[in-house]
C-alpha cells in the first residue's frame, strides 16, 4: 500500500505553466480512478476519473494517464491558475469497493 | 443548495466525552460514507453504508458508531473520545451503481474535531 511520509509531497509551478502530480496506486487489481481536488477548509471535490481499459482521458484543461504496467497515475494540468492551488489526490477501485485514497501532494502555484 | 452538509463544522471536546457529527445530502444518493482526514491529510474511509448494508473498516474502533435514520442522514457517533481521535471527518454520498459500476463520491465541509 501507500507509505505515507512525515511531509506531505509539495509541487510549486509558476502561473501558466504545466503541472503534472504523480500517483502510485498500490492494487494492481483495481480498475477505476479518480483524481480529487481538496482546497484548504474544503471537501475533496471530483476533477476526472479513468477506466483501466483507457490510457488517457482529458478534461477541460486536465488530462489523466493510466500506466497499469507499473501502477502509476499521474494528472496533467495546462496553463496553472492561482485557483489550481490544492492538494490533491488519487483514488483507486477494485470492483466497487470502496475507494482508496493516496497520500496527497500540495500544488502551490507561484505568482 | 448544499449538496451533502455536515454539522457542526468544528467541535471542541475534552477527553472521554462522547460527541456526534451530523451529515446530510439533498441528492437522494443510496449510499453515504465517512472519512478520516489526519494531520497529514491521509484521507482513510470509515464506514459506508446504504439500506442494505453497513461496511465497516476493520481498523475503526467500537467506539465510532454511524447511526442512519433515514436514507438522507448518516451520522457519526463517538464514545469515550480519546486525543488520538482529533482529525477531519468528512461525510460523503454516491449514488449506488451496482456490481462494477462506479459513481462519484460527493464530499461534504468537513468536520474538524479537536479533542482536548
Amino acid at each position: 500500500g501507500e507509505s505515507v511520509g512525515l511531509h506531505l509531497p509539495t509541487l510549486s509551478v509558476q502561473e501558466g505553466d504545466n503541472s503534472i502530480i504523480n500517483c502510485a496506486y498500490s492494487n494492481s487489481a483495481s480498475d477505476y480512478f479518480i483524481w480529487y481536488k481538496q482546497e484548504s477548509g474544503k471537501g475533496p471535490q471530483f476533477i476526472i476519473d479513468i477506466r483501466s481499459n483507457m490510457d488517457k482521458r482529458q478534461g477541460q484543461r486536465v488530462t489523466v494517464l493510466l500506466n497499469k504496467t507499473v501502477k502509476h497515475l499521474s494528472l496533467q494540468i495546462a496553463a496553472t491558475q492561482p485557483g489550481d492551488s490544492a492538494v490533491y489526490f488519487c483514488a483507486e477501485n477494485n470492483y466497487g469497493q470502496n475507494f482508496v485514497f493516496g497520500p496527497g501532494t500540495r500544488l502551490s502555484v507561484l505568482p | 443548495d448544499t449538496a451533502v452538509s455536515q454539522t457542526p463544522k468544528y467541535l471542541v471536546t475534552q477527553m472521554g466525552n462522547d460527541k456526534s457529527i451530523k451529515c446530510e445530502q439533498n441528492l437522494g444518493h443510496d449510499t453515504m460514507y465517512w472519512y478520516k482526514q489526519d494531520s497529514k491529510k491521509f484521507l482513510k474511509i470509515m464506514f459506508s453504508y446504504n439500506n442494505k448494508e453497513l461496511i465497516i473498516n476493520e481498523t475503526v474502533p467500537n467506539r465510532f458508531s454511524p447511526k442512519s435514520p433515514d436514507k438522507a442522514h448518516l451520522n457519526l457517533h463517538i464514545n469515550s473520545l480519546e486525543l488520538g481521535d482529533s482529525a477531519v471527518y468528512f461525510c460523503a454520498s454516491s449514488q449506488e451503481g451496482g456490481q462494477g459500476a462506479y459513481n462519484e463520491q460527493f464530499f461534504g465541509p468537513g468536520t474538524r474535531l479537536t479533542v482536548l
